[in-house]
């Protein structure tokens, strides 16, 4: 169990700009969580997967965000045309499916700076 | 999903036992309690949860009240590695975890 593992940690970019994060989660997981997090707040749900497929989606999950999970594995969260509003933590989690016991398991984050 | 209410700091000194409060007193039968714990620049970490009996793992403890409309995470030996954001979370079973409710947390400082 190597843990989930995001990149890159560090994000600066230019208001106008597309930039793409990536998550791998632990092997064996089937769901997929994308968060955002500012500053003082917990995390904001914005989308999950269970295996390949894209089950929710957050109303707050503006046209210029996309996510994407290929074969159940790693999964890209894109934002488009960011926006200074956009800077905060993004969040990945993974989970194995289970009615009583889930559990979220969290990675380090990506920190998202928009100038 | 219930929501949570919880202190926004507070403060325990090391090697003492920190209780950390939390309400939900609109909790539901079938809603479990959480709770996460977030060290500065890391992201959440699992730490207990339950439905109605009390819990404990090589982490923490949770007491829920019989009533269950609060709880108490309970750090025994608190160090100052323990210094972190508490979150308290209840969640629905059978329901996924996008469901859930992440307040602002309780901001706990161990002091040496």
């Amino acid at each position: 169990d190597t843990g989930v593992s995001q990149n890159p940690r560090h994000k600066i970019t230019k208001r106008g700009q597309n930039v793409t994060f990536r998550c791998d989660p632990i092997s064996e997981h089937n769901r997929l969580y994308w968060y955002r997090q500012t500053l003082g707040q917990g995390p904001e749900f914005l989308t999950y997967f269970q295996n390949e497929a894209q089950l929710e989606k957050s109303r707050l999950l503006s046209d210029r965000f996309s996510a994407e999970r290929p074969k159940g594995s790693f999964s890209t969260l894109e934002i488009q045309r960011t926006e200074q509003g956009d800077s905060a933590m993004y969040l990945c989690a993974s989970s194995l499916a289970d009615r009583v016991n889930e559990k979220l398991f969290f990675g380090s984050g990506t920190q998202l700076s928009v100038l | 999903d219930a929501k949570t209410t919880q202190p926004p700091s507070m403060d325990c000194a090391e090697g003492r036992a920190a209780n950390l409060p939390c309400n939900h007193s609109t909790i539901s039968g079938n809603e479990y309690v959480y709770w996460y714990r977030q060290i500065h620049s890391q992201g959440p970490q699992y730490i207990i949860h339950g439905l109605k009996n009390n819990e404990t793992n090589e982490m923490a403890s949770l007491i829920i009240t019989e009533d269950r409309k609060s709880s108490t995470l309970i750090l025994p030996h608190a160090t100052l590695r323990d210094t972190a954001v508490y979150y308290c979370i209840v969640r629905v079973a059978e329901k996924s975890n996008y469901q859930l409710i992440w307040g602002a947390g309780t901001k706990l400082i161990i002091k040496p």
